[in-house]
């Protein structure tokens, strides 16, 4: 079944504990992104990969980091996490094509307290 | 700048005809999305404009005029399971490999029977 994954899909954390959400997908799809998701903002972008060892910031990277080391994985990492950072996480991928459809992951709520 | 508006929330009767409404003002235009979400769970694709005009697909009709910075998502014969947010994105840019989706807030819309 063609799908992206993420774990863990639930996290309650400290601030300033480093801590990793992983994302998968098993399209091969070249081009993977990360979301947060907060009440009244939307949807908006973290960072986002267009393929292996090319990632790029989208709209509010600050305080997060991304790693393209193989096709099917880009791993969302916080160094430092911070209460603002509490939010829900969804990764993403497309491939290339007419209609750029992206296939979200079921995303991950983070709380830090 | 960039601007993506539709209505905070909507209400409509199950079996009747509801539009949700989206107006843009982005850098570029290379295509327009709308995705449905139900609460907790990841957006999922209904429909993709790049051109003017009305792309139907089942009960779900998008429309897009790209003079006028406008879209409307059209749900005909409503159930009580099309309760959801409805999410209005548009993709910058001018066209090659240009990746940024702008999401709108969301519409929630409450179907009642």
């Amino acid at each position: 079944e063609a799908q992206v994954t993420q774990n863990p899909r639930y996290l309650i954390t400290v601030t300033g504990k480093k801590l990793t959400v992983t994302c998968s997908q098993n399209m091969n799809h070249e081009y993977m992104s990360w979301y947060r998701q907060d009440p009244g903002l939307g949807l908006r972008q973290i960072y986002y990969s267009m393929n292996v060892e090319v990632t790029d910031k989208g709209d509010v990277p600050e305080g997060y980091k991304v790693s393209r080391k193989e096709k099917r994985n880009f791993p969302l990492i916080l160094e430092s996490p911070s209460p603002n950072q509490t939010s829900l996480y969804f990764c993403a991928s497309r491939a290339p094509g007419e209609v750029l459809e992206q296939y979200f992951g079921p995303g991950t709520r983070l709380t830090v307290t | 700048g960039q601007n993506i508006d539709q209505p905070t929330e909507m209400t409509a009767t199950e079996g009747a005809i509801v539009q949700i409404n989206c107006t843009y003002q982005t850098s570029g235009f290379n295509g327009l999305f709308w995705y449905q979400q139900h609460a907790g769970e990841a957006p999922t694709f209904l429909s993709y404009n790049v051109l003017d005009g009305l792309e139907e697909k089942g009960r779900f009709s998008s429309f897009l005029s790209r003079s006028k910075g406008y879209s409307y998502l059209l749900l005909k014969e409503l159930q009580m399971k099309d309760s959801a947010s409805y999410l209005c994105a548009v993709r910058e840019g001018y066209g090659g490999a240009t990746n940024k989706l702008i999401f709108g807030t969301g519409t929630l819309l409450a179907v009642q029977p």
